[in-house]
């Protein structure tokens, strides 16, 4: 089974404070993806990454930064909270090529922001 | 620009009947189309898939069309059953015929409810 971690299911955090969200897999997949979901908006591509210290801007990056230094680790990172980053946000990894596998998702976490 | 349409919110079903979830979407470069099924509090399950060189998929109970020239897929669950009550989104890669590791485009999702 594909196992895809995220640190924390819920977070609270005040405006402008720095935020980490982090992604572990065990599955050695070499693609990973940050998404957030909101009511009526669906899933949006954040940031993804295909490689070892390579990152790719997804379709909403604004506010939003993401580090991978380890190949099962992806993070992201909010420099400066506010509080429309209140949202679901998930994780997901693939293996290569993307367009030939599914993704598969971690469990969420649940970020406010005050 | 949304180029991926779930047009329908929601969608109530009875048990044992068909439940079918429509999907559109725009961009012609798409050529894989994922179907995930989401409960509150979980991050999204993968549930099937289809390549641009089908236009049927089967597995189990669900079936996912598509229909290349009208850009428009469609998932069939039958019998529907209560545990199918959940959001489903469509999915939509360009992977194929990009070859790159772009993520999916999402639907803004479908809430199915099964009714007794």
């Amino acid at each position: 089974d594909v196992k895809v971690t995220q640190s924390s299911r819920y977070l609270v955090k005040r405006t402008g404070e720095k935020v980490f969200l982090e992604c572990v897999q065990d599955m050695d997949h070499e693609n990973m993806f940050w998404y957030r979901q909101d009511p009526g908006l669906g899933l949006r591509l954040i940031y993804f990454s295909y490689d070892v210290k390579m990152k790719e801007k997804g379709d909403i990056p604004e506010g939003y930064s993401v580090s991978r230094e380890k190949k099962e680790r992806f993070s992201l990172i909010l420099e400066s909270a506010s509080t429309n980053q209140t949202s679901m946000y998930l994780c997901a990894l693939s293996r290569a090529p993307t367009g030939l596998n599914e993704q598969f998702f971690g469990p969420g976490t649940r970020l406010t922001v005050l | 620009d949304q180029q991926v349409k779930q047009n329908s919110p929601s969608l109530s079903v009875q048990e044992g009947r068909i439940s079918i979830l429509n999907c559109d979407y725009t961009n012609s470069m798409f050529d894989y189309f994922l179907w995930y099924k989401k409960y509150p509090a979980e991050g999204p399950t993968f549930l099937i898939s289809i390549s641009s060189i089908k236009d049927k998929n089967e597995d189990g109970r669900f079936t996912v069309f598509l229909n290349k020239s009208a850009k428009h897929l469609s998932l069939h669950i039958v019998p529907s059953q209560p545990g199918d009550s959940a959001v489903y989104f469509c999915a939509a890669s360009a992977g194929y015929s990009g070859g790159g590791a772009d993520g999916l485009t999402f639907g803004k999702g479908t809430h199915l409810i099964i009714q007794p």
